[in-house]
């Protein structure tokens, strides 16, 4: 199985901010990654995908890049309704595997 | 517009059958892969499987011996049966809904706990 790592595990940052965090890949998976948003009680949702595609009705502070085993998810100018917790997920190889998350805090 | 809704048994025994079902509504279940994942609070969100209209399936190996997934086009209704369970089965089980790489539509989630 491909192994997906997210850091940090956690992130406290004020609204306003710019945040980034990162997705690392055990193997070279191309651009084969989503990135997916969980609020506190929801399932997840479908954020980004092929790396840097945005889904349709996804604000554009959202951004991601990356390729081969490095990630990058990228909020310009934090919001309220951002505080999450954010997965990225390969599918480069069966079976698909998730990140274990990096959760979004207001400090 | 595609909306899913799990439902069965929130508490299963050990070495038990845990048996989920999920309403699939939408006019295009011929389109799209559908499967499960899990989350646990340990673990994290784990895929189970999947299941395509042509009736191709694949499951994550790790539990490959254990699962089945099967879906009744006729009633629009994806089932999960994962058999002899431990308390490592414990976890918010989704229905989910997309192409064979991206969960595009989750259902709510349904907590299903491994206890006698």
């Amino acid at each position: 199985d491909i192994q997906m790592t997210q850091s940090p595990s956690s992130l406290s940052a004020s609204i306003g901010d710019r945040v980034t965090f990162t997705c690392q890949a055990s193997h070279d998976i191309n651009k084969y990654l989503n990135w997916y948003q969980q609020k506190p009680g929801k399932a997840p949702k479908l954020v980004i995908y092929e790396a840097s595609h945005l889904k349709t009705g996804v604000p554009s502070r959202f951004s991601g890049s990356g390729s081969g085993t490095h990630f990058t998810f990228t909020i310009d100018s934090l919001q309220p309704e951002d505080i999450a917790k954010y997965y990225c997920q390969q599918y480069e190889n069966l079976p698909l595997t998730f990140g274990g998350g990096t959760k979004l805090e207001i400090k | 517009q595609v909306q899913l809704q799990e439902s069965g048994p929130g508490l299963v025994k050990p070495s038990g059958t845990l048996s989920l079902t999920c309403s699939v509504s939408t006019d295009s279940i011929s389109t799209y892969y559908w499967g499960w994942v899990r989350q646990t609070p340990g673990k994290g969100l784990d895929w189970i499987g999947y299941i395509h209209y042509s009736g191709n399936t694949n499951y994550n190996p790790s539990l490959r011996s254990r699962v089945t997934i099967s879906l009744d086009t006729s009633k629009k209704e994806l089932s999960l049966k994962l058999t002899s369970v431990t308390a490592a089965d414990t976890a918010v089980y989704y229905c989910a809904g997309g192409f064979y790489n991206t969960v595009d539509y989750w259902g709510q989630g349904t907590l299903v706990t491994v206890s006698s």
